[in-house]
């Protein structure tokens, strides 16, 4: 089976401008979930989507941070404006269902701040 | 809330000499329990995880890990270590029951040195 897709894989900004990563979940996964990484930390669940639905969100900075998850398959996450502290990898996850197990990452967007 | 602790920041191991990389834990109920590594500009790769039954279990690469209820720990470790094990290793914990998301541990980079 295909794995999680997510683009672009390299993205450099300047603060105070916006960015939009997007994420492609395995073919019939429920559950999307968006992390963040951080240089030195372990990855943060930002938000957590079951269907088109948000499962969890409240770790996610909402003056700035944006995601959705029109009809339930692709989802996109997008910074607005962005800070020199969002610079990190974001990572994308998909599972078959809420509370199943397994979940499936993406190779993730790194982006830089400057 | 669950919470993982992974103590060491960085391991160093000999190529051929067995590895252990510490992961503790806290949850409420009974836990899943999961290792993931990471190579650079890459995902998160599924390595083991812990559902339940045998306390020791096998995954990828020769890798197997011990749960431990008592001490609450789920220390990841290879008979032999091999130079392209060398990478980031994550521990994270969700409860058995419910839709909470994985939480991950802060990361240990191993290094085997031929």
């Amino acid at each position: 089976e295909a794995g999680v897709a997510q683009s672009p894989r390299y993205k450099i900004i300047e603060k105070r401008q916006s960015v939009a990563f997007w994420c492609n979940p395995i073919s019939g996964h429920a559950t999307l979930y968006w992390y963040q990484q951080i240089l030195g930390q372990g990855p943060k669940l930002l938000i957590q989507f079951q269907n088109n639905g948000v499962v969890d969100d409240s770790q996610l900075p909402k003056d700035r941070f944006s995601a959705e998850r029109l009809k339930g398959v692709d989802s996109t996450l997008k910074i607005q404006p962005a800070k020199l502290e969002d610079s990190a990898v974001y990572l994308c996850a998909s599972s078959p269902r809420t509370g199943y197990y397994g979940y499936t990452f993406g190779s993730g967007t790194r982006l830089t701040v400057v | 809330a669950q919470s993982v602790a992974q103590p060491e920041d960085q391991v160093n191991v000999a190529e051929g000499n067995p590895l252990t990389v510490k992961c503790t834990y806290s949850v409420s109920g009974n836990p899943y329990l999961f290792w993931y590594v990471q190579y650079p500009n890459r995902g998160l790769q599924f390595l083991l995880k812990y559902i339940t039954g045998d306390n020791l279990v096998k995954g990828s690469y020769g890798f197997e890990a011990e749960f431990n209820k008592s001490q609450t720990s789920f220390h990841l470790k290879k008979p032999s270590a091999l130079v392209s094990d060398s990478a980031l290793y994550f521990c994270a914990v969700r409860p058995y029951s419910g839709n909470t998301p994985l939480v991950f541990g802060k990361g240990t980079r191993l290094s085997v040195i031929a």
